[in-house]
Protein backbone atom coordinates (compact mmCIF):
# COMPACT_ATOMS: atom_id res chain seq x y z
CA UNK A 1 0.00 0.00 0.00
CA UNK A 2 3.03 2.40 -0.51
CA UNK A 3 1.69 5.68 -1.58
CA UNK A 4 4.96 6.56 -3.84
CA UNK A 5 7.22 4.09 -5.00
CA UNK A 6 10.02 4.56 -7.20
CA UNK A 7 12.99 1.74 -8.29
CA UNK A 8 15.39 1.01 -7.95
CA UNK A 9 16.40 2.02 -4.74
CA UNK A 10 19.83 1.85 -5.23
CA UNK A 11 21.30 2.58 -8.68
CA UNK A 12 25.25 2.21 -9.77
CA UNK A 13 26.95 2.44 -12.98
CA UNK A 14 29.34 3.81 -15.32
CA UNK A 15 30.34 7.42 -16.76
CA UNK A 16 28.70 7.46 -20.27
CA UNK A 17 25.33 4.89 -19.46
CA UNK A 18 22.03 5.69 -20.00
CA UNK A 19 19.31 4.56 -16.51
CA UNK A 20 16.14 5.05 -16.39
CA UNK A 21 14.20 5.87 -12.58
CA UNK A 22 10.74 5.06 -12.21
CA UNK A 23 8.07 6.38 -10.31
CA UNK A 24 4.31 5.40 -9.32
CA UNK A 25 1.71 6.98 -7.11
CA UNK A 26 -1.41 5.39 -5.91
CA UNK A 27 -2.83 8.11 -4.26
CA UNK A 28 -4.88 9.70 -6.64
CA UNK A 29 -2.45 12.85 -7.29
CA UNK A 30 -2.90 15.15 -10.44
CA UNK A 31 0.71 16.73 -9.84
CA UNK A 32 3.88 15.02 -9.69
CA UNK A 33 7.60 16.05 -8.93
CA UNK A 34 11.31 14.94 -9.62
CA UNK A 35 14.12 16.69 -7.06
CA UNK A 36 17.35 15.78 -6.34
CA UNK A 37 19.50 15.93 -3.28
CA UNK A 38 23.22 16.63 -3.65
CA UNK A 39 25.74 15.19 -1.17
CA UNK A 40 25.00 17.99 1.11
CA UNK A 41 21.40 17.34 1.17
CA UNK A 42 19.99 20.42 -0.77
CA UNK A 43 16.97 19.40 -2.44
CA UNK A 44 16.49 21.21 -5.28
CA UNK A 45 13.18 20.76 -8.06
CA UNK A 46 13.86 19.71 -11.31
CA UNK A 47 10.48 19.01 -12.82
CA UNK A 48 6.98 18.91 -12.37
CA UNK A 49 3.81 17.48 -14.30
CA UNK A 50 0.49 18.46 -14.06
CA UNK A 51 -1.86 15.46 -15.46
CA UNK A 52 0.80 14.21 -18.01
CA UNK A 53 1.66 17.92 -18.55
CA UNK A 54 4.90 19.48 -18.26
CA UNK A 55 4.51 22.56 -16.00
CA UNK A 56 7.92 23.26 -14.10
CA UNK A 57 11.57 22.42 -15.58
CA UNK A 58 14.34 24.10 -14.09
CA UNK A 59 17.25 24.35 -15.56
CA UNK A 60 18.47 20.74 -15.69
CA UNK A 61 20.70 19.40 -18.79
CA UNK A 62 18.54 17.94 -21.30
CA UNK A 63 20.23 14.83 -20.93
CA UNK A 64 17.75 14.62 -17.96
CA UNK A 65 14.37 13.71 -19.95
CA UNK A 66 11.27 13.06 -17.61
CA UNK A 67 8.57 11.26 -19.16
CA UNK A 68 4.69 10.80 -17.79
CA UNK A 69 2.74 8.15 -19.37
CA UNK A 70 -0.21 8.74 -17.26
CA UNK A 71 -1.04 10.17 -13.93
CA UNK A 72 0.06 8.22 -11.70
CA UNK A 73 3.57 7.60 -13.61
CA UNK A 74 6.64 10.16 -13.83
CA UNK A 75 9.89 8.44 -14.92
CA UNK A 76 12.78 10.26 -15.70
CA UNK A 77 15.75 9.24 -18.33
CA UNK A 78 19.30 10.10 -17.92
CA UNK A 79 21.26 10.15 -21.01
CA UNK A 80 24.93 9.66 -20.64
CA UNK A 81 25.72 9.81 -17.44
CA UNK A 82 28.57 12.16 -15.61
CA UNK A 83 30.06 11.81 -11.88
CA UNK A 84 28.32 14.69 -11.24
CA UNK A 85 24.95 13.47 -11.42
CA UNK A 86 25.36 11.53 -8.57
CA UNK A 87 22.75 11.53 -5.68
CA UNK A 88 19.66 11.30 -4.44
CA UNK A 89 16.81 11.54 -6.84
CA UNK A 90 13.45 11.90 -5.19
CA UNK A 91 9.97 11.06 -6.69
CA UNK A 92 7.21 13.14 -5.29
CA UNK A 93 2.93 13.93 -5.89
CA UNK A 94 0.42 16.09 -4.37
CA UNK A 95 -3.21 17.17 -4.79
CA UNK A 96 -4.57 20.73 -4.52
CA UNK A 97 -4.02 23.50 -2.21
CA UNK A 98 -3.04 23.55 0.20
CA UNK A 99 -1.14 20.32 0.33
CA UNK A 100 1.81 19.12 1.08
CA UNK A 101 3.98 16.72 -1.19
CA UNK A 102 4.04 13.20 -0.59
CA UNK A 103 8.05 11.49 -1.05
CA UNK A 104 8.90 8.80 -2.38
CA UNK A 105 11.73 6.94 -0.60
CA UNK A 106 14.26 8.00 -2.68
CA UNK A 107 17.07 6.60 -5.25
CA UNK A 108 20.52 6.65 -4.62
CA UNK A 109 22.54 7.15 -7.88
CA UNK A 110 26.34 6.64 -7.89
CA UNK A 111 28.14 7.27 -11.07
CA UNK A 112 31.98 5.72 -11.04
CA UNK B 1 12.31 34.55 -6.55
CA UNK B 2 11.66 32.36 -3.32
CA UNK B 3 14.25 31.57 -0.64
CA UNK B 4 14.00 29.64 2.19
CA UNK B 5 16.94 30.40 4.87
CA UNK B 6 17.77 27.92 7.50
CA UNK B 7 20.62 29.44 9.56
CA UNK B 8 21.52 26.12 11.85
CA UNK B 9 23.01 23.89 10.23
CA UNK B 10 23.11 21.97 13.15
CA UNK B 11 21.50 21.82 16.55
CA UNK B 12 22.20 19.29 19.59
CA UNK B 13 19.41 19.41 22.55
CA UNK B 14 19.21 17.38 25.29
CA UNK B 15 16.36 14.25 25.27
CA UNK B 16 13.20 16.11 26.73
CA UNK B 17 13.92 19.37 26.15
CA UNK B 18 11.87 21.58 23.34
CA UNK B 19 13.84 23.25 20.61
CA UNK B 20 13.01 25.60 18.27
CA UNK B 21 13.84 25.27 14.67
CA UNK B 22 14.52 28.29 12.67
CA UNK B 23 13.17 29.15 9.39
CA UNK B 24 13.02 32.64 7.47
CA UNK B 25 11.69 32.80 3.64
CA UNK B 26 11.42 35.66 1.43
CA UNK B 27 8.77 35.80 -1.69
CA UNK B 28 6.95 38.28 -3.21
CA UNK B 29 3.65 36.09 -3.67
CA UNK B 30 0.65 37.23 -1.76
CA UNK B 31 -0.30 33.29 -0.80
CA UNK B 32 2.28 30.66 -0.37
CA UNK B 33 2.17 28.11 1.89
CA UNK B 34 5.17 27.09 4.60
CA UNK B 35 5.84 23.13 5.84
CA UNK B 36 8.51 21.28 7.43
CA UNK B 37 9.80 18.07 6.77
CA UNK B 38 12.11 15.55 8.38
CA UNK B 39 14.71 13.12 7.17
CA UNK B 40 15.84 10.40 9.22
CA UNK B 41 19.22 8.51 8.52
CA UNK B 42 17.06 6.04 6.60
CA UNK B 43 16.36 8.69 3.95
CA UNK B 44 12.84 9.44 3.63
CA UNK B 45 11.06 12.47 3.65
CA UNK B 46 8.20 13.09 6.18
CA UNK B 47 5.94 15.70 6.32
CA UNK B 48 5.49 17.29 9.41
CA UNK B 49 3.40 20.24 9.41
CA UNK B 50 1.86 22.64 7.18
CA UNK B 51 0.71 26.46 7.69
CA UNK B 52 -0.55 28.74 5.17
CA UNK B 53 0.15 32.45 4.97
CA UNK B 54 -3.38 33.57 5.50
CA UNK B 55 -4.30 31.31 8.23
CA UNK B 56 -4.77 32.98 11.80
CA UNK B 57 -3.39 30.36 14.02
CA UNK B 58 0.02 29.00 14.74
CA UNK B 59 -0.17 25.01 13.10
CA UNK B 60 -0.11 22.42 15.66
CA UNK B 61 0.67 18.47 15.26
CA UNK B 62 0.90 16.77 18.18
CA UNK B 63 4.49 17.61 19.60
CA UNK B 64 4.84 19.94 16.33
CA UNK B 65 4.20 23.42 16.67
CA UNK B 66 4.96 25.70 14.07
CA UNK B 67 5.78 29.60 15.24
CA UNK B 68 4.52 31.58 12.27
CA UNK B 69 5.29 35.32 12.54
CA UNK B 70 4.27 36.49 8.97
CA UNK B 71 5.60 40.32 9.43
CA UNK B 72 9.15 39.00 10.17
CA UNK B 73 8.91 36.69 7.50
CA UNK B 74 9.59 33.53 10.04
CA UNK B 75 7.92 30.34 10.23
CA UNK B 76 9.91 28.19 13.22
CA UNK B 77 9.22 25.01 14.05
CA UNK B 78 8.94 24.37 17.93
CA UNK B 79 9.49 20.38 18.63
CA UNK B 80 8.04 19.73 22.51
CA UNK B 81 9.49 17.37 24.89
CA UNK B 82 12.29 15.93 21.95
CA UNK B 83 12.72 12.18 22.34
CA UNK B 84 15.84 10.20 20.60
CA UNK B 85 13.37 9.43 17.71
CA UNK B 86 13.51 12.94 16.42
CA UNK B 87 17.22 12.96 15.67
CA UNK B 88 17.35 13.98 12.01
CA UNK B 89 17.36 16.23 9.25
CA UNK B 90 14.79 19.20 9.31
CA UNK B 91 13.97 20.93 6.20
CA UNK B 92 11.70 24.24 5.63
CA UNK B 93 9.88 24.77 2.79
CA UNK B 94 7.58 27.14 0.47
CA UNK B 95 5.31 27.06 -2.27
CA UNK B 96 3.17 29.48 -3.73
CA UNK B 97 -0.34 28.94 -3.55
CA UNK B 98 -1.78 29.43 -7.27
CA UNK B 99 -1.90 27.05 -9.98
CA UNK B 100 1.08 26.84 -12.83
CA UNK B 101 3.96 27.18 -10.44
CA UNK B 102 3.73 24.50 -7.38
CA UNK B 103 7.04 24.45 -6.66
CA UNK B 104 8.12 23.81 -3.21
CA UNK B 105 11.71 25.63 -2.38
CA UNK B 106 13.80 24.06 0.42
CA UNK B 107 16.44 25.60 2.83
CA UNK B 108 19.43 24.03 3.51
CA UNK B 109 18.23 21.94 6.86
CA UNK B 110 18.92 21.92 10.29
CA UNK B 111 20.44 18.68 11.18
CA UNK B 112 19.26 17.62 15.13
CA UNK B 113 20.91 15.42 17.29
CA UNK B 114 18.86 14.32 20.42
CA UNK B 115 21.23 13.80 23.30
CA UNK B 116 20.04 11.17 26.14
Amino acid sequence: DTAVSQTPKYLVTQMGNDKSIKCEQNLGHDTMYWYKQDSKKFLKIMFSYNNKELIINETVPNRFSPKSPDKAHLNLHINSLELGDSAVYFCASSQGEPSPLHFGNGTRLTVT
Amino acid sequence: AQKITQTQPGMFVQEKEAVTLDCTYDTSDPSYGLFWYKQPSSGEMIFLIYQGSYDQQNATEGRYSLNFQKARKSANLVISASQLGDSAMYFCAMKPKFFGNEKLTFGTGTRLTIIP
